[in-house]
């Protein structure tokens, strides 16, 4: 079974400054992928970005990268410059290389950038 | 534009009501998510559909019902016997590949009263 583990609910980040989130994340596949989406007061899921587990490099998608390291099996978001149209909840997802590729996610990080 | 709509945005039933909430993509995705969405949770599946005619259950398919008669379509019906209905239910669309993110929804916020 897979699981992914989000330990901070909610962090604050003051603006313009960098914010790591966690997400750590339990499966037995060789082959899987991470996700990050964004999650508005609006209800909306917004894609962020991807990591593939056979990826040699972080991926990086304009102020957002992320800081993978898979011996420790974590996938940390990294965000840089925050802004105040950051806030909102990131919810870090994995899925696995089964065909049906649905998304594991976990409980979800509430991040707050203050002005 | 391409894109997932759901609708209503808000709906609002009678406990022992079953309800039925519409999900529509114009992306030609094969795959089709249901998710639910409890107040400062992750997301938790309900039934996904890979093919038109075919779906299978998620992790909490108890009360409820899905259907995929079109590509474009994936409607997801709460029954009674779904004890706590009241949620926020999120649809998603992809296509097959590795390194493809799921397209969601505006997503419906059901409560049940």
């Amino acid at each position: 079974a897979q699981k992914i583990t989000q330990t901070q609910p909610g962090m604050f980040v003051q603006e313009k400054e960098a914010v790591t989130l966690d997400c750590t994340y339990d499966t037995s596949d060789q082959s899987y992928g991470l996700f990050w989406y964004k999650q508005p007061s609006s209800g909306e899921m917004i894609f962020l970005i991807y990591q593939g587990s056979y990826d040699e490099q972080n991926a990086t998608e304009g102020r957002y990268s992320l800081n993978f390291q898979k011996a420790r099996k974590s996938a940390n978001l990294v965000i840089s410059a925050s802004q105040l149209g950051d806030s909102a909840m990131y919810f870090c997802a994995m899925r696995s290389s089964g065909s049906a590729r649905q998304l594991t996610f976990g409980s979800g990080t509430q991040l707050t950038v203050l002005p | 534009d391409g894109g997932i709509t759901q609708s209503p945005k808000y709906l609002f039933r009678k406990e022992g009501q079953n309800v039925t909430l519409s999900c529509e993509q114009n992306l030609n995705h094969d795959a089709m998510y249901w998710y639910r969405q409890d107040p400062g949770q992750g997301l938790r599946l309900i039934y996904y559909s890979q093919i038109v005619n075919d779906f299978q259950k998620g992790d909490i398919a108890e009360g409820y019902s899905v259907s995929r008669e079109k590509k474009e379509s994936f409607p997801l019906t709460v029954t009674s016997a779904q004890k706590n209905p009241t949620a926020f239910y999120l649809c998603a669309s992809s296509i097959p590949g590795g390194r493809v993110e799921q397209y969601f929804g505006p997503g419906t916020r059901l409560t049940v009263t």
